[in-house]
């Protein structure tokens, strides 16, 4: 079973507006947390990634807020352009497991002009 | 150009037919990964190496075979491959002491 649970499966924003994209996981032994961006055709990309000793982390225009003891993580676009529109997947590892990422389910964002 | 690449980028075959889908990194990474990405199932890690002649299993290995005789190469097999080893499948490379992964662009295979 998926050990990270991705929500909602499919997004529309307008330009401009905010994305909120939710995960959960149940091992806490979990200890990095990345989100990867995917566009039609492409792998996925590294888009931001936070580790479990902060709670928030910003770049550019992208957050991820992280709850250690609900075990849920998000991501927030905030001003959302049509550039964005692209699957996101969470994803999360241990640090004994050479690296393996449990991917979400994914989420695929539209942003309409 | 730093990259992954994948070859073939599409490829459809039959029931049965032996296949291999090589990968390559110029990045002089330790730690490679194959994943496939199916539908309402994100990615799933079929195999992983942590260095030359080392490989171990991920979360899907049945039907795939791997081999790292080279550090930039981490050709995937597929002996007898079935219909439902079709999906999306991507190469992955790590810097050993990094997080980072750096996926190739995928090879959407078929199996008719």
């Amino acid at each position: 079973q998926q050990q990270v649970k991705q929500s909602p499966q499919s997004l529309i924003v307008q330009k401009g507006g905010i994305s909120i994209i939710n995960c959960a996981y149940e091992n806490t032994a979990f200890d990095y947390f990345p989100w990867y961006q995917q566009f039609p055709g492409k792998g996925p990309a590294l888009l931001i990634a936070i580790r479990p000793d902060v709670s928030e982390k910003k770049e550019g225009r992208f957050t991820i807020s992280f709850n250690k003891s609900a075990k849920q993580f998000s991501l927030h676009i905030m001003d959302s352009q049509p550039g964005d529109s692209a699957t996101y997947f969470c994803a999360a590892s241990r640090g004994d497991s050479w690296g393996k990422l449990q991917f979400g389910a994914g989420t695929q964002v539209v942003v309409t002009p | 150009e730093a990259q992954v690449t994948q070859n073939p980028r599409y490829l459809i075959t039959v029931t049965g037919k032996k296949l291999t889908v090589t990968c390559s990194q110029n990045m002089n990474h330790e730690y490679m990964s194959w994943y496939r990405q199916d539908p309402g199932l994100g990615l799933r890690q079929i195999y992983y190496s942590m260095n030359v002649e080392v490989t171990d299993k991920g979360d899907v290995p049945e039907g795939y075979k791997v081999s790292r005789k080279e550090k930039r190469n981490f050709p995937l097999i597929l002996e007898s491959p079935s219909p439902n080893q079709t999906s999306l499948y991507f190469c992955a490379s790590r810097q050993s002491g990094t997080d980072t992964q750096y996926f190739g662009p995928g090879t959407r295979l078929t199996v008719l």
